[in-house]
């Protein structure tokens, strides 16, 4: 079985640009949630999926950020209007249910120049 | 919401020698403490995990301990190997409220040969 997969691995988009960033996660599992990770630092919670519905997004800094998982897999994040800030590491992560074991993708490297 | 502090921020040790890492959180209904390794580039990979109704947990050469009355739980890697240098960082999740993992800064380990 195939781990969580995110694409692309590095994106590089000039300020003001959309970008679309991709995770698929561990087959069967309900739960899914997307990080964000600059240097230095631990992940930062963004949103949580359960099946097909955001549980919680709170975490999401503002309204340029949106996250679908329309049929309860593949989940996408948006950034619109992208910002020099917004440069980190996109990490993605699944798990069976809300409080077992996270397994993480590579990631995806986001520069905002 | 859940708030995890982690300490130290950088810990050298040598070869063979123990390193401890220490957690503390703030919601008292958080009720599982995973850690995560993270080479340099790498995603963050789940090396042991302990659920509230345990006190400590080893694995080989790795142990975590936990304190409910304090809200503090600790790493214990033995026997410190080269390869053991890395990021760690430790997480914290309840059942209730934000139902994602809320993680600590991280702690880069630094084993000397």
């Amino acid at each position: 079985g195939a781990g969580v997969s995110q694409t692309p691995s590095n994106k590089v988009t000039e300020k003001g640009k959309y970008v679309e960033l991709r995770c698929d996660p561990i087959s069967g599992h309900t739960a899914l949630y997307w990080y964000r990770q600059s240097l230095g630092q631990g992940p930062e919670f963004l949103i949580y999926f359960q099946g097909t519905g955001a549980a919680d997004d709170s975490g999401l800094p503002n309204d340029r950020f949106f996250a679908v998982r329309p049929e309860g897999s593949v989940s996408t994040l948006k950034i619109q209007r992208t910002e020099r800030g917004d440069s980190a590491v996109y990490l993605c992560a699944s798990s069976l249910q809300g409080t077992s074991p996270l397994h993480f993708g590579n990631g995806t490297r986001l520069t905002v120049t | 919401g859940e708030n995890v502090e982690q300490h130290p921020s950088t810990l050298s040790v040598q070869e063979g020698d123990s390193a401890v890492i220490k957690c503390t959180y703030s919601d008292s209904a958080s009720n599982y403490f995973p850690w995560y390794k993270q080479e340099l580039g790498k995603r963050p990979q789940l090396i042991i995990d302990i659920r509230s109704n345990v006190g400590e947990k080893k694995d080989q050469r790795i142990a975590v301990t936990l304190n409910k009355t304090a809200k503090h739980f600790s790493l214990h890697i033995t026997e410190t190997q080269p390869e053991d240098s890395a990021v760690y960082f430790c997480a914290a999740i309840s059942d209730t409220g934000r139902r994602a993992l809320t993680f600590g800064s991280g702690t880069r380990l630094q084993v000397q040969p």
